[in-house]
């Protein structure tokens, strides 16, 4: 069946410093890829997604490439700020299914 | 403003005691979703709705129970909640299962 491993946290940054969360997937077929991301306290939001293979997502300064052929998702930032300290989910929904598949999720603390 | 919302957003019951945490959505989202969050364990799909009267089990159905009878509600019904079933529980809602996922703000429950 389908799958998402993401790297274990937590991961603890400086401010500025440079950020990259690994995420990589099992599936069949051609599944969308997402990000998401949930703030203390709060429930988890869209961050990014790709929908095919060498897709890039964007937004807020992160990035992610759709790697079919490494089946990776990796989540990079190059200057984090004490404001992305958060939970990030890497995710997928798979081809002919109703069904997502959340990675463990990855805590990211970033210290000013 | 399109949103998810769920209530009781905390609730702490015992053993046995029946209870149904509601969830509405306002943006005639066709799919809707109920996850639970446990530490280590990511977030974990019990119970989706393609649509009206159309429910199916997630990963971990079992001690939960749902409905769909308006497309707005899905409500998750515990009959006799247990311990183990202490969780931060997650309604969501897209316009497919394929979509992306618009999260309510989540319920943490705790059965003694």
């Amino acid at each position: 069946g389908n799958s998402v491993t993401q790297m274990e946290g937590p991961v603890t940054l400086s401010e500025e410093a440079f950020l990259t969360i690994n995420c990589t997937y099992t599936a069949t077929g051609y599944p969308s890829l997402f990000w998401y991301v949930q703030y203390p306290g709060e429930g988890l939001q869209l961050l990014l997604k790709a929908t095919k293979a060498d897709d890039k997502g964007s937004n807020k300064g992160f990035e992610a490439t759709y790697r079919k052929e490494t089946t990776s998702f990796h989540l990079e930032k190059g200057s984090v700020q004490v404001s992305d300290s958060a939970v990030y989910f890497c995710a997928l929904s798979g081809t002919g299914t109703y069904k997502y598949i959340f990675g463990t999720g990855t805590r990211l603390k970033v210290l000013a | 403003e399109a949103q998810v919302t769920q209530n009781p957003r905390y609730l702490i019951t015992v053993t046995g005691k029946k209870l149904t945490v509601t969830c509405s959505q306002n943006m005639n989202h066709e799919y809707m979703s109920w996850y639970r969050q446990d530490p280590g364990l990511g977030l974990r799909q019990i119970y989706y709705s393609m649509n009206v009267e159309v429910t199916d089990k997630g990963d971990v159905p079992e001690g939960y129970k749902v409905s769909r009878k308006e497309k707005r509600n899905f409500p998750l019904i515990l009959e006799s909640p247990s311990p183990n079933q202490t969780s931060l529980y997650f309604c969501a809602s897209s316009l497919n299962g394929a979509n992306v996922l618009t999260f309510g703000a989540g319920s943490r429950l705790t059965v003694l």
